[in-house]
């Protein structure tokens, strides 16, 4: 069963437009909550990474906002620009867990100008 | 400074055929690990490497076995292929002993099995 549930798909925006995709987790031991961004061609590199102790973290233009209590997050992408496509992917691990990642099935970001 | 390498790049082999993917890092980092990606499955942890001498068991392990050759080398072994084996397996590391650090991949070897 998959651990971390990823939604959408796919996602199509407009140039300028906010970009969000949800994950939801069902392991309460799950204690960091990081994004990777994926490339064509190119392997997952971190994007921005979240602890359950807060419930927002701004990088720039992008935020992820974080619910405990509904184990839910979520990575907005505010300005989307065209550079931004790429493929998203959620992920969880436990503490002390080695950064044994379990990873969400991934979002295909397009961004039209 | 060339972060996490892998080799080949891509692969094709018959069912039943053995073969072994090479991985090597040059960021001094501790563990290692070997994912593989499918459409609609995200990436799953085959085996990992906490540090240099101990491998452990992922998420999808049969069929796989690994190989810690030294600090900077973790390699993956398919001994049967089977088409089920067709992916994109990627590498990873990072640093041990550093909550949460971020792990660094390669850039995968597509490999295909007929």
């Amino acid at each position: 069963q998959q651990q971390v549930k990823q939604s959408p798909q796919s996602l199509i925006v407009q140039k300028g437009g906010i970009s969000i995709i949800n994950c939801a987790y069902e392991n309460t031991a799950f204690d960091y909550f990081p994004w990777y961004q994926q490339f064509p061609g190119k392997g997952p590199a971190l994007l921005i990474a979240i602890r359950p102790d807060v419930s927002e973290k701004k990088e720039g233009r992008f935020t992820i906002s974080f619910n405990k209590s509904a184990k839910q997050f979520s990575l907005h992408i505010m300005d989307s620009q065209p550079g931004d496509s790429a493929t998203y992917f959620c992920a969880a691990s436990k503490a002390g867990g080695y950064n044994k990642l379990i990873f969400g099935a991934g979002t295909r970001l397009a961004v039209h100008p | 400074n060339a972060g996490v390498t892998q080799t080949p790049k891509f692969q094709v082999l018959k069912t039943g055929q053995s073969m072994t993917l090479q991985c090597a890092q040059d960021m001094n980092h501790n563990s290692m690990y070997w994912y593989r990606q499918d459409p609609g499955m995200g990436l799953r942890l085959i085996y990992y490497s906490a540090s240099e001498g101990t491998t452990d068991k992922g998420e999808v392990p049969n069929g796989y076995n690994v190989s810690r050759l030294n600090k900077r080398e973790f390699s993956l072994r398919l001994e049967s292929a089977a088409p089920s084996q067709t992916s994109v397996y990627f590498c990873a590391s990072s640093e041990q002993g550093q909550m949460n650090s971020p792990l660094h991949f390669g850039n995968g070897t597509r490999l295909t099995v007929t």
